[in-house]
């Protein structure tokens, strides 16, 4: 199985400052048909975990933009410009390119 | 608007079985890909299970292979995951997800809780 690896595990920031999440996958997670299949998903306390961005760097819709993802291969972040207090929670990033699909352990964002 | 309701969550015995549904509505649903997805209690997310529209293939992680069946009911908007089996380790929240194409979860039920113990 492909092993997402996230750092750190959590993440104290002040408000209105920039947060920088980093996940590395164990082998590439570009697909044969040249698309990269790695998402970022959000959980905040007691909710649904909620897309933010699919391969790699689309935001869904309704995300602020003040989230953008970056990366290749094997190497992706995930930025938060100006962290806002319902930024709170866990972030996720999964491969979908490669079955069995797998999470990252998660890196909690928590405001200093 | 989009609604993924998942039921029939509860507490079961080792090796008892347990039918969870996922009633969607507020989109097409023959249009997407369906999913659960589940979560232990404080931990992180796993991935069980993926069926397409049309039903044609079906996916399981290799912790769920042989005891659990997902399946669907497009005119009923229905999704399904047959828990045969069950151990101490499948207590979690199941979440059921659509998905646009395998391996997308882009809208989440509010998921259903299922806890394994004597």
């Amino acid at each position: 199985d492909v092993v997402m690896t996230q750092s750190p595990l959590s993440l104290p920031v002040t408000l209105g400052q920039s947060a920088s999440f980093s996940c590395r996958s164990s082998q590439s997670l570009v697909y044969s048909d040249g698309n990269t299949y790695l998402d970022w998903f959000q959980q905040r306390p007691g909710q649904s975990p909620r897309r933010l961005i699919y391969k790699v760097s689309t935001r869904d819709s309704g995300v602020p933009d003040r989230f953008s993802g970056s990366g290749s291969g094997t190497d992706f972040t995930l930025k938060i410009s100006r962290v806002e207090a319902e930024d709170v929670g866990v972030y996720y990033c999964m491969q979908g390119t490669h079955w069995p699909y797998t999470f990252g352990q998660g890196t909690k964002l928590e405001i200093k | 608007q989009v609604q993924l309701m998942e039921s029939g969550g509860g507490l079961v015995k080792p090796g008892g079985s347990l039918r969870l549904s996922c009633a969607a509505s507020g989109f097409t649903f023959t249009d997407y890909h369906m999913s659960w997805i589940r979560q232990a209690p404080g931990k992180g997310l796993e991935w069980l299970s993926s069926i397409p529209s049309t039903s044609t293939y079906t996916r399981y992680a290799d912790s769920v292979k042989g005891r659990f069946t997902i399946s669907r009911d497009n005119a009923r908007n229905s999704l399904y995951l047959q828990m045969n089996s069950l151990r101490a380790d499948d207590t979690a929240v199941y979440y059921c997800a659509r998905g646009r194409y395998d391996g997308s979860a882009d809208y989440w039920g509010q998921g259903t809780l299922v806890t394994v113990s004597p």
